[in-house]
């Protein structure tokens, strides 16, 4: 089956403007994850879906952020009013389920730029 | 305090020849995974290896073995016989068995690792 997908691979964007990222997990996936990777840095956890639980939204920098995923598969992840501090790539992964093993497999990110 | 150490920004290798990328971790769980992931320019995380804090053996996938030393809570990843395209960042992560079903792993900062022909 296929990996995760993640769209756009790049958004330009200004600053002030709403932007939506989307990632679609592989198929049977309990678990979505979405991380935050700024220049030359590590992941940064932004929110974390399992199944039908109220989602882990405790790494959302701030209240500009918010994410919903429909229907236990796609996700998509908004930010709100984009400050150029929100520059980064943006990492969507998904699980099988938690405990064990519960290797994460990732999609190929989402750059976002904010002039 | 950070929940996982990689103390090596940058390591290079001589191609063939085997490198040891060093991880340390910090949790007061007795149960908890810890996974490298490879992400090489082009950006995507790829999973390498695991290793479960119950398993008795050392993790192995191919040329990548994964040093497990409990008591020291170290987790290094063991790459033998190089090759060019090992050039890449290498994470840690560990996730801790929290109860309540919320495993979110925690990742270091990373090793850039640089392998000359």
């Amino acid at each position: 089956g296929a990996g995760v997908s993640q769209s756009p691979s790049n958004k330009v964007t200004e600053k002030g403007k709403d932007v939506e990222l989307r990632c679609d997990p592989i198929s049977g996936h309990t678990a979505l994850y979405w991380y935050r990777q700024s220049l030359g840095q590590g992941l940064e956890f932004l929110i974390y879906f399992q199944g039908n639980s109220a989602p882990d939204k405790s790494g959302l920098p701030s209240d500009r952020f918010s994410a919903e995923r429909t229907g236990g598969s796609v996700s998509t992840l908004t930010i709100q009013r984009t400050q150029q501090e929100d520059s980064a790539v943006y990492l969507c992964a998904s699980s099988l389920a938690p405990g064990g093993p519960d290797t994460q497999y990732f999609g190929p990110g989402t750059r976002l730029t904010v002039l | 305090a950070q929940k996982i150490t990689q103390t090596q920004p940058g390591m290079f290798v001589q191609e063939k020849e085997a490198v040891t990328l060093d991880c340390t971790y910090d949790t007061s769980d007795q149960s908890y995974g810890l996974f490298w992931y490879k992400q090489p320019s082009s950006g995507e995380m790829i999973f390498l290896i695991y290793q479960g804090s119950y398993d008795e053996q050392n993790a192995t996938e191919g040329r990548y073995s994964l040093n497990f030393q409990r008591a020291r809570k170290s987790a290094n990843l063991v790459i033998s016989a190089s090759q060019l395209g090992d050039s890449a960042m290498y994470f840690c992560a560990m996730r801790e068995g929290r109860t309540g079903g919320s495993y979110i792993p925690t990742f270091g900062r990373g090793t850039s690792l640089i392998v000359h022909p």
